[in-house]
């Protein structure tokens, strides 16, 4: 069973676009959700995270939405880039389990 | 400041061998983790070692089993491979236990069974 679920697998954005991916989770105790970002070759990196006190949180182009009743998260990308052409992971956890369950990723393609 | 380090890079075994994986923290960190990622899967955890105990582990045979030395750097071994093993394996670090510290990741060892 999967924990998180992400969609879309792929995506194609113009540049200057707004690339918006979305994930839902079952488990209620899951408490930290963050999102990853992976260039080919290399391993994720955090790119932003929230705790689900907060519906939302922005850093530069980068918000994520969340919706707790919903049990949804979702990843914003505005002014989409060519340079952000990557997979997008969104993974949840819980506090002190240090295990992390990630979806299954997001293709990212901006179109310059 | 270096970052998370893994070795080799590939690994080309056949069914029924064993492939060891390795992976070097970054300095300072005392947390190492493993994950599989497998093609359309994302990312499934494997194993959580914190000062040189298994803390953790994901949904995976006895057969992934691993360690981790003294000086924080860690091992992976899969014994009896099986085709469905064929992935790239990543290892990521982190300062401790408790949510708030990042894990940082590895490039990843691609491992191919053939």
């Amino acid at each position: 069973q999967q924990q998180v679920k992400q969609s879309p697998q792929s995506l194609i954005v113009q540049k200057g676009g707004i690339s918006i991916i979305n994930c839902a989770y079952e488990n209620t105790a899951f408490d930290y959700f963050p999102w990853y970002q992976q260039f080919p070759g290399k391993g994720p990196a955090l790119l932003i995270a929230i705790r689900p006190d907060v519906s939302e949180k922005k850093e530069g182009r980068f918000t994520i939405s969340f919706n707790k009743s919903a049990k949804q998260f979702s990843l914003h990308i505005m002014d989409s880039q060519p340079g952000d052409s990557a997979t997008y992971f969104c993974a949840a956890s819980m506090v002190n389990f240090n295990k992390f369950y990630f979806g299954s990723g997001t293709k990212l393609n901006v179109k310059p | 400041e270096a970052g998370v380090t893994q070795s080799p890079t590939h690994l080309i075994k056949t069914r029924g061998q064993q492939a060891t994986l390795r992976c070097s923290p970054i300095s300072g960190h005392t947390s190492v983790y493993w994950y599989q990622q497998a093609l359309g899967l994302g990312l499934q955890f494997l194993l959580w070692y914190d000062e040189g105990e298994e803390r953790n582990r994901g949904n995976f045979p006895p057969r992934f089993s691993g360690r981790q030395f003294p000086n924080y750097s860690s091992e992976l071994n899969v014994n009896a491979l099986e085709l469905e093993d064929s992935a790239l394996y990543l290892c990521a670090s982190s300062l401790g236990t408790g949510w708030y510290n990042e894990q940082f990741f590895g490039p990843g060892t691609r491992l191919t069974v053939l």
